[in-house]
């Protein structure tokens, strides 16, 4: 399987900073690559499909960039309902997850 | 609009079987692949299997072979995951999610629509 691998584990910011958060494939993926956003007791959202595409409904401060291997999700401006865990996915093959990044209130 | 609804927590013994369900709605069942994905306790997602509602085929991930079953009921709706022979390391929130492509479609594993997640505790 295709190990997914994001950095950092954890992240601190504040409302209106821009963060970004990496995601890295084993082996080349093209652009088969996903990002949602879970929070405890809820269903995963599907934010950015297709490395950049951006789900229908999901806000324009979310952009997903990268193609190969090396993927970033950027939030522009964090709002109060931002702080969740950021999961990449890479469905190229059998579909796999990154780890989790938990962006968190600084 | 767009829904997939699970059923009830459940808790059962190590060697026992357990089958989820999730309704769905707003939609034609046989229209999209339905995924099942799983989450333990201080751990990532993990993919479980696909279902293709339209011809009741089923593939698993390696992991799980030989001990998972998806299926569903064209007449209710309804897609079903069974898990049998539970180790305490199946201990989980269980997610059932809809592909984004239809069938006709080239099959693309993005997740657009998700259950509320089951939670199953496997416990002696």
């Amino acid at each position: 399987d295709i190990q997914m691998t994001q950095s950092p584990s954890s992240l601190s910011a504040s409302i209106g900073d821009r963060v970004t958060i990496s995601c890295r494939a084993s082996q080349t993926i093209n652009t088969y690559l996903s990002w949602y956003q879970h929070k405890p007791g809820r269903a995963p959202k599907l934010l950015i499909y297709g490395a950049s595409s951006l789900q229908s409904g999901v806000p324009s401060r979310f952009s997903g960039s990268g193609s190969g291997t090396d993927f970033t999700l950027a939030i522009s401006s964090l709002q109060p309902e931002d702080f969740a865990t950021y999961y990449c996915q890479q469905s190229y093959s059998t579909p796999t997850f990154g780890q989790g990044t938990k962006l968190e209130i600084k | 609009q767009v829904q997939l609804v699970q059923s009830g927590t459940e808790v059962r013994k190590p060697g026992a079987s357990v089958k989820v369900s999730c309704q769905t709605s707003g939609y034609t069942l046989t229209d999209y692949y339905i995924h099942w994905v799983r989450q333990a306790p201080g751990q990532g997602l993990e993919w479980m299997g696909i279902v293709n509602p339209s011809t009741s085929s089923a593939t698993y991930a390696q992991k799980m072979q030989g001990r998972v079953t998806m299926s569903r009921d064209t007449s209710t709706s309804t897609v079903y995951m069974e898990l049998s022979s539970l180790r305490f390391e199946d201990t989980a929130v269980y997610y059932c999610a809809r592909s984004r492509v239809r069938l006709t479609a080239i099959r693309d594993d993005v997740f657009d629509v998700w259950g509320q997640g089951t939670v199953v505790t496997v416990s002696s």
